[in-house]
């Protein structure tokens, strides 16, 4: 299995949206409605930003906010806050009992 | 609040077995709801799931380790492992063990890493 596409790197000024994109194919991210987004400050474990495509945990702001179209899903950020630079991987289930992790993108408030 | 917490060596030498466990407090380890997972980060790069396993003791892995890892769970210690054979270099990075509910996908709590460094 290999790895989701994102986009290295992501940036917006306060108050922006933004959107970070994890393309897959068809076997995993068009497959299947489990995809999961993370938020990874330097020297922190990953945060569960987004799951099942557009569930949001509790304690995680309404700004943030997952899509799915075809094997593309999307992470927006309505609204950016300094605090949300951060590193943001997406996963996917891809059958059989596997995950993959997307490669991770660099989000910058300007 | 659920807690994960690793422990094992830092240091592992070429060609031998890495070692973590991993106990958990705060929650059930025995739920039928969880799956316990390994998760790593080689410096620098992105996530990288190795595996998972259910208390009753299934198990699913990354194939590209190639029957490398293994996953085992003590649910009398509240603990779960992780045993990666043959290490090399390439096998230096941060760990993290996780609890996965829900659906597949849904990694929601995380311990906090740890750092395997794989040298002479």
């Amino acid at each position: 299995q290999s790895a989701l596409t994102q986009p290295p790197s992501a940036s917006g000024s306060p108050g922006q949206p933004v959107t970070i994109s994890c393309t897959g194919t068809s076997s995993d991210v068009g497959g299947y409605d489990y995809v999961s987004w993370y938020q990874q400050h330097p020297g922190k474990a990953p945060r569960l930003m987004i799951y099942e495509v557009i569930k949001r945990p509790s304690g995680v702001p309404d700004r943030f906010s997952g899509s799915k179209s075809g094997i593309t899903a999307s992470l927006t950020v309505s609204g950016l806050q300094a605090e949300d630079e951060a590193d943001y991987y997406c996963c996917s289930y891809a059958g059989s009992g596997n995950l993959v992790f997307g490669g991770g993108t660099r989000l910058t408030v300007l | 609040q659920v807690q994960l917490q690793q422990s094992g060596p830092g240091l592992v030498k070429p060609s031998q077995t890495l070692s973590l466990d991993c106990s958990v407090s705060g929650g059930s380890i025995n739920s039928g709801d969880y799956y316990w997972s390994w998760i790593r980060q080689h410096p620098g790069k992105g996530l990288e799931w190795i595996g998972y396993i259910h208390h009753s003791g299934s198990t699913y892995y990354n194939p590209s380790l190639k029957s490398r890892a293994t996953i085992s769970i003590d649910t009398s210690k509240k603990q779960f492992s992780l045993k990666v054979t043959s290490v090399t270099a390439a096998d230096t990075a941060v760990y993290y063990c996780a609890r996965n509910s829900g659906g597949y996908d849904t990694i929601d709590y995380w311990g906090r890493g740890a750092l395997v460094t794989v040298s002479p």
